[in-house]
């Protein structure tokens, strides 16, 4: 399957750890997006990148979230100190940009995040 | 800043009846417009999308929707639905832009039943 990966698929940990999570997009796709989704919510933006730069943070993004997409390929997000309100599903999405984007984001099948 | 309101969150139909889903934005500028559909255990995609030209476009398995930009309104519709049309339905309004920041609705469950 070469659409976008996400790791692990379900993660429970206790309030106070740190997660992190991986995201693999699409090879040839240089845009990489962060999404959230809680019960009966959409998506919510949480971040995004071209290549390796970190262009836009939502103010959702608290400081105990953090996004890293070192070499412009696969990406992590890091939750430290977890909160019982950081359950959710996170998802990933990637793009294609310029001219050859169809203004489509491919979807990952998330990380499902449980904090006890 | 851009927003997406959905209408309708749980909706149940009889195989073979209609369907819209109704959908408005607000965004001040020129926008894009998405309808992602995820079927039960799968990711989201694409259904279909909208970015200039002729405000009736189709998507995949029949769906089309019509972008009304005075009622800043883009409503999904299917002429008769099929029990695999059972999924969750969201409303999306990307900035027509460098890049696109894509902000969603809530979402619309759909149950059609057999």
């Amino acid at each position: 399957d070469t659409g976008v990966s996400q790791d692990p698929r379900h993660k429970i940990t206790k309030r106070g750890q740190n997660v992190t999570f991986r995201c693999d997009p699409i090879s040839e796709h240089n845009r990489l997006y962060w999404y959230r989704q809680t019960l009966g919510q959409g998506p919510e933006f949480l971040t995004y990148f071209q290549n390796e730069a970190q262009l836009e943070k939502s103010r959702l993004l608290s400081d105990r979230f953090s996004a890293e997409r070192p070499k412009g390929s696969f990406s992590t997000l890091e939750i430290q100190r977890t909160e019982q309100g950081d359950s959710a599903m996170y998802l990933c999405a990637s793009s294609l940009s310029g001219r050859a984007n169809t203004g489509e984001l491919f979807f990952g099948e998330g990380s499902r995040l449980t904090v006890l | 800043a851009q927003s997406v309101s959905q209408h309708n969150h749980h909706v149940i139909l009889s195989e073979a009846a209609s369907l819209e889903l109704g959908c408005n934005y607000s965004y001040g500028g020129t926008v894009n417009l998405f309808w992602y559909v995820q079927y039960p255990g799968q990711h989201l995609q694409l259904l279909l999308k909208y970015f200039s030209g002729d405000p009736l476009v189709k998507g995949i398995k029949g769906f089309e929707a019509e972008f009304i930009k005075s009622k800043f309104s883009f409503n999904l519709r299917k002429p008769s639905v099929q029990w695999s049309d059972t999924a969750e339905y969201f409303c999306a309004v990307g900035n027509s832009g460098g890049y696109q920041k894509v902000t969603f609705g809530i979402g619309t469950k759909l149950q059609v039943i057999p």
